[in-house]
């Protein structure tokens, strides 16, 4: 059975702050996916990660992935408030016929104050 | 424009009476997906329509069911709603791999369902 597993699961940091939240998980895949969600709200797609060493950002934030460790990052770089939210990795599962099939992290809790 | 919509976007239901959720999609996706996320939880997949081909994940409950009439409609029947399915379910549909813009599932906006 895939175990998905992020750290930390709550993170409160300082505006201006760096920090990386981890995802670890347990079987073979080079497909990963990080997603924020604000309260009350669906998912809202941030990375799709798709071979081993793939790196991207998007303002703020980037994230890379080592298929060889199972293991993805997601680095914030100098949090404003605006980035507060919940941000859960993904890792799918669907094989090679479509995308979609996910198994989800418990999420992290991102908290950014002044 | 949206383009996976999910009907209604908060529905209201008593104990023990069925409820159809529904999610349409605009992106002639062959797969749709059904995932239930419970209150501070991570979403988990119920099941997915590989084009008409149904699959239930091992732990799905008996009492959630789906139906996919067409490519564009998949419904979510919940034939005997507890106080524990209370929750938000959200629809996703992705295309066939090798297509440019297919390397990820497209979500709905949710329907959160309460239970009364």
């Amino acid at each position: 059975e895939l175990k998905v597993e992020q750290n930390p699961l709550f993170l409160s940091m300082q505006e201006g702050k760096n920090y990386t939240i981890y995802c670890n998980y347990s079987t073979t895949s080079d497909r990963l996916y990080w997603y924020r969600q604000d309260p009350g709200k669906s998912l809202e797609s941030l990375f799709v990660l798709l071979s081993n060493g793939a790196v991207k950002q998007e303002g703020r934030l980037m994230a890379s992935l080592d298929t060889k460790a199972r293991l993805s990052t997601l680095h914030i770089t100098a949090a404003v408030h605006d980035l507060s939210a919940t941000y859960f990795c993904a890792v799918d599962l669907a094989g090679g016929t479509s995308y979609g099939k996910l198994t989800f992290g418990q999420g992290t809790i991102l908290t950014v104050h002044p | 424009d949206a383009m996976v919509i999910q009907n209604p976007r908060y529905q209201v239901t008593q104990f023990g009476k069925p409820v159809t959720l529904s999610c349409s999609q605009t992106l002639n996706h062959n797969v749709m997906y059904w995932y239930q996320q419970k209150s501070s939880q991570a979403p988990k997949l119920l099941f997915h329509y590989y084009d008409k081909d149904f699959n239930n994940e091992a732990d799905t409950p008996d009492n959630f069911q789906s139906r996919r009439p067409n490519t564009s409609f998949c419904f979510l029947d919940i034939r005997s709603p507890g106080l524990g399915d209370a929750a938000m379910y959200l629809c996703a549909t992705s295309g066939p791999l090798g297509q440019a813009k297919n390397t990820e599932a497209f979500f709905g906006q949710g329907t959160r369902l309460t239970v009364v």
